[in-house]
């Protein structure tokens, strides 16, 4: 099965940066995929890792240990919008693509 | 907006009665999937269907059930509620069956609230 880590809450100061850690471990590993959700809304695709290292996409970047099961995703120049939770998922097992999602860590951005 | 609709928004009903969620995935899209999600337990897939077929089954209570129709909408029933049956339903989709790195895009949800 997969178990997925995240921590549950951080609060962070608007123009910081964070980073927030998932930890996963998974029968088979075929990348691994962060959301952002803000409260009552859809998650929204953020970033997919297969490989290890970064992965810079404007103000968000994530990474991608596959030998420590350990990824993280980190925000720079935090805004308030950026207030959300972000989910970290990664396919079910060996040969599934279904994602089991971690509970999420919800970050608040505080002025 | 992912391009995924989902209707209702919200709905109220009480426990015993059965409900149906409905889903339109992005227009091309062939897999359409179901997850649930609540306060603690947090976003649980619960069925997928692929070009009207099931794919995989997750952690899906026997009392729901899910199809998929030839235009590609899904309906998600859920019969026999129960006060935890409360959460947000979401729906998914996705170009093909979930290769590597298929991104999947969610709908808005429905908010449903057995009292």
């Amino acid at each position: 099965g997969q178990n997925i880590d995240q921590p549950t809450e951080m609060t962070a100061t608007e123009g910081a940066i964070v980073q927030i850690n998932c930890t996963y471990q998974t029968s088979g590993f075929n990348g691994l995929f962060w959301y952002q959700q803000h409260a009552g809304e859809a998650p929204t695709f953020l970033s997919y890792n297969v490989l290890d290292g970064l992965e810079e996409k404007g103000r968000f970047s994530s990474f991608l240990s596959r030998s420590k099961g350990y990824s993280y995703l980190l925000l720079k120049e935090l805004q308030m919008k950026d207030s959300a939770s972000y989910l970290c998922a990664v396919p079910a097992g060996a040969g599934s693509y279904q994602l089991t999602f971690g509970k999420g860590t919800k970050l608040s951005v505080i002025p | 907006d992912s391009g995924v609709t989902q209707t209702p928004k919200h709905l109220i009903t009480a426990t015993g009665q059965r409900v149906t969620l409905r889903c339109s995935p992005r227009s091309g899209d062939l897999s359409v999937y179901w997850y649930q999600q609540s306060l603690d337990q947090g976003l649980q897939f619960l069925i997928q269907y692929y070009n009207g077929e099931e794919r995989a089954k997750g952690n899906i209570l026997e009392r729901f059930s899910a199809q998929q129709f030839p235009d590609l909408h899904s309906e998600l029933n859920l019969s026999s509620l129960e006060l935890g049956d409360s959460a947000l339903y979401f729906c998914a989709s996705s170009v093909t069956s979930g290769g590597p790195g298929e991104t999947q895009y969610f709908g808005p949800g429905t908010r449903l609230l057995v009292l």
